[in-house]
């Protein structure tokens, strides 16, 4: 079955501390990945997405990924994080012939300390 | 542009009874998703709607349902409501659909309580 997986459920770091977390997904072929946010009280919001070409992809807020698709990878970097980057973070994965369905990852929860 | 509006924001229900859960999309957006949000499953894929037709379905029994209206406006019906069916409900939205390149905009959801 397609499955998506985050390595970490929850990640405590300092204020300018590098940040990456990891996103793995199962072999399907074709894929259109994804990274979502969901800051407390809030909806999730779109971070960043890689669709083809270059694998190293630039977001919002200072955040990139990288697909290595021999890896089946798509993990999420910022080398300097900031208290305001508390929140939660997916990783989403749209499998080849899905249509628009997307599969999410559990989730990582990461804690910001000031 | 106004984002994803779902409505209500919350509900509490008991079990047994049906409950229907409403979607405005973007304006401009013809497709519409539904997802279901817990702590123990996390997100997981309900349906996703193209003019008004059913072009995905996921591993839901057969009490969820759904529909979309010309306006591209969707609602999500489930019956006989189970305890396990608390969870955040969430609709987003996106230009198009089949390929699966594009984005989803997300609304805030709506927080289903079953007692």
């Amino acid at each position: 079955a397609q499955s998506v997986s985050q390595h970490n459920h929850h990640v405590i770091l300092s204020e300018a501390a590098s940040l990456e977390l990891g996103c793995n997904y199962s072999y399907g072929g074709t894929v259109n990945l994804f990274w979502y946010v969901q800051y407390p009280g809030q909806h999730l919001q779109l971070l960043l997405k890689y669709f083809s070409g270059d694998p190293l992809v630039k977001g919002i807020k200072g955040f990139e990924a990288e697909f290595i698709k021999s890896k089946f990878s798509f993990n999420l970097r910022k080398p300097s994080v900031q208290w305001s980057d508390t929140a939660e973070y997916f990783c989403a994965v749209n499998f080849y012939n899905q249509g628009g369905k997307l599969i999410f990852g559990q989730g990582t929860e990461l804690s910001v300390k000031p | 542009k106004a984002g994803v509006t779902q409505t209500p924001r919350y509900l509490i229900k008991t079990r047994g009874q049906q409950v229907t859960l409403s979607c405005s999309p973007i304006s401009g957006h013809r497709s519409v998703s539904w997802y279901q949000q817990t702590p123990g499953q996390g997100l997981q894929f309900l349906f996703e709607y193209f003019s008004e037709t059913q072009r995905n379905k996921g591993n839901f029994p057969g009490r969820f349902s759904g529909r979309q209206f010309s306006n591209s406006r969707s609602e999500m019906n489930v019956s006989t409501l189970e305890l396990g069916d608390s969870a955040l409900y969430l609709c987003a939205s996106s230009e198009r659909t089949g390929s699966g390149a594009n984005v989803l905009t997300f609304g805030a959801g709506s927080r289903l309580t079953v007692l």
